[in-house]
């Protein structure tokens, strides 16, 4: 059973851009989350999707960030516009339901020139 | 809000010593599981231990065991004879428990764990 894949690794943008990274969960797992870690920090919650529906973005940026879990497909995490401080390294974890633990994939690095 | 607080930023132990690292938490939920995830430098985040508040007895993995004292909101990670491959960045994070209560996870700041040779 494959892990949580995030790709790509590493995302290298110019301020303006579009970034797209995406999250495909384990098998069986509907449930998504993702996480954003700045340099020194800890990482802090952005958003919880269900397929097809948001159920929390309590954690995410009012402008120019977005998610989707499609019925078919990888999870999608949009930022539009990028600029220098969106630079982190976003993680997505996934459960096969509630409650339930966590698994992480190893992340999406992404560098805003 | 909950808030999870690490206040090591920086431990060192010697290959096969035992270390342990802190963790304490602020909550008014009666209910919840508390984590330690080990990120080492391949970014990987990787479940180590985790603890449902309701258990009074102490999770226990292998080398890994924790000391939850729920009273004084604190749950520290020990690890016994420890190994090189244990050097990576530790983080401790918290998750309400209850129905309608937010799945997500919040963490601490962690502790960068270095292991001597």
């Amino acid at each position: 059973n494959a892990g949580v894949m995030q790709n790509p690794r590493h995302l290298v943008r110019r301020r303006g851009q579009e970034a797209r990274l995406r999250c495909s969960p384990m098998k069986g797992h509907s449930h998504v989350y993702w996480y954003r870690q700045l340099p020194e920090e800890g990482l802090k919650f952005m958003v919880y999707l269900q397929k097809e529906n948001i159920i929390d973005e309590s954690g995410m940026p009012k402008e120019r960030f977005s998610a989707e879990f499609p019925k078919e497909g990888p999870s999608i995490l949009r930022i539009q516009q990028v600029v220098r401080g969106d630079s982190a390294a976003y993680f997505c974890a996934s459960s096969p339901g509630t409650p339930n633990i966590q698994y992480f994939g190893a992340g999406t690095r992404l560098s805003v020139l | 809000a909950q808030t999870v607080t690490q206040s090591q930023p920086e431990m060192s132990v010697q290959e096969a010593e035992t270390v342990t690292l802190s963790c304490t938490y602020d909550t008014s939920e009666s209910d919840y599981y508390l984590f330690w995830y080990k990120q080492p430098p391949s970014r990987q985040m990787i479940l180590v231990i985790r603890q449902e508040a309701y258990k009074q007895q102490n999770a226990t993995e292998n080398r890994f065991s924790v000391n939850f004292q729920k009273a004084a909101k604190s749950f520290s990670l020990k690890i016994s004879d420890s190994q090189l491959g244990d050097a990576a960045m530790y983080f401790c994070a918290y998750r309400p428990l209850g129905q309608g209560g937010s799945e997500k996870l919040v963490f601490g700041k962690g502790t960068k764990l270095t292991v001597n040779p």
